[in-house]
C-alpha cells in the first residue's frame, strides 16, 4: 500500500537560512508527489508537484522540491526562509498504477525564528 | 476562478446528534474529495467522488457517515449520529484531473461534546 512519512513534527530555522522539510514515500508504482502548505483555520494551498521530467520542481513562494527516486524522496526546500513561511506542511502521495488516492503525511510545522 | 466554497464553517453539536456540511467545488472540476483532519493529524481521505460516481469511500464508516453527490456538482456529508472522536475538520477538495493539484475549502471545524 502507498505511504507517505514526515519524520519530523517540528523544524525551526532562522530567518534567512535554508530550510528543508523532508519527505518519503512508498508505492508500488511511480509516484506522482505534492506538497501543501495550511495556515491556521484555512484549507491547504498547493505549493508543486512532481509527476515526472526534470528532479528538481520550483513552486508557489520560491518553494522547490527535489525528487531522488534512489532515495524515495521527495524534500521540501528554500534557500532563504521568511518568517511568513511559519506554516504547516504536507507531502502527499499518489501511485500512479493504482486508484486516483492521494494520502497525505502527518504534517511538518515551520517555525522561522526572526 | 471561484474557490471550493464550504459551509458552514463552525459547528457545536452534542453526541448523538447529527449534522451536515457542504461542498460546492470549482466549477467543471469533476472530482470531489471529503477529508477528515483530526488535530494534529495529516488529512485522511474520507470518500471520493468522479462526476456523481463514488470512486472510493473504503475509509468512511459507513455506520454513521454519508455522502451525496447529486447532479455532479455540489457535495453533502452527514453524520448521524455523532461520536466524540468526529470532533475535527472537514475539508472538501476538488480537482479537474488526475494530474491536477486538489483544490481545497476552508473546512468546517466540527465539535463534538
Amino acid at each position: 500500500a502507498q505511504s507517505v512519512a514526515q519524520p519530523e513534527d517540528q523544524v525551526n530555522v532562522a530567518e534567512g537560512n535554508p530550510l528543508t522539510v523532508k519527505c518519503t514515500y512508498s508505492v508500488s508504482g511511480n509516484p506522482y508527489l505534492f506538497w501543501y502548505v495550511q495556515y491556521p483555520n484555512r484549507g491547504l494551498q498547493f505549493l508543486l508537484k512532481y509527476i515526472t521530467g526534470d528532479n528538481l520542481v520550483k513552486g508557489s513562494y520560491g518553494f522547490e522540491a527535489e525528487f531522488n527516486k534512489s532515495q524515495t524522496s521527495f524534500h521540501l526546500k528554500k534557500p532563504s526562509a521568511l518568517v511568513s513561511d511559519s506554516a504547516l506542511y504536507f507531502c502527499a502521495v499518489r501511485d500512479n498504477r493504482k486508484d486516483d488516492k492521494i494520502i497525505f503525511g502527518k504534517g511538518t510545522r515551520l517555525h522561522i525564528l526572526p | 476562478e471561484a474557490g471550493v466554497a464550504q459551509s458552514p464553517r463552525y459547528k457545536i453539536i452534542e453526541k448523538r446528534q447529527s449534522v451536515a456540511f457542504w461542498c460546492n467545488p470549482i466549477s467543471g472540476h469533476a472530482t470531489l474529495y471529503w477529508y477528515q483532519q483530526i488535530l494534529g493529524q495529516g488529512p485522511k481521505l474520507l470518500i471520493q467522488f468522479q462526476n456523481n460516481g463514488v470512486v472510493d469511500d473504503s475509509q468512511l464508516p459507513k455506520d454513521r457517515f454519508s455522502a451525496e453527490r447529486l447532479k455532479g456538482v455540489d457535495s453533502t456529508l452527514k453524520i448521524q449520529p455523532a461520536k466524540l472522536e468526529d470532533s475535527a475538520v472537514y475539508l472538501c477538495a476538488s480537482s479537474s484531473n488526475r494530474d491536477s493539484p486538489l483544490h481545497f475549502g476552508n473546512g468546517t471545524r466540527l465539535t463534538v461534546t
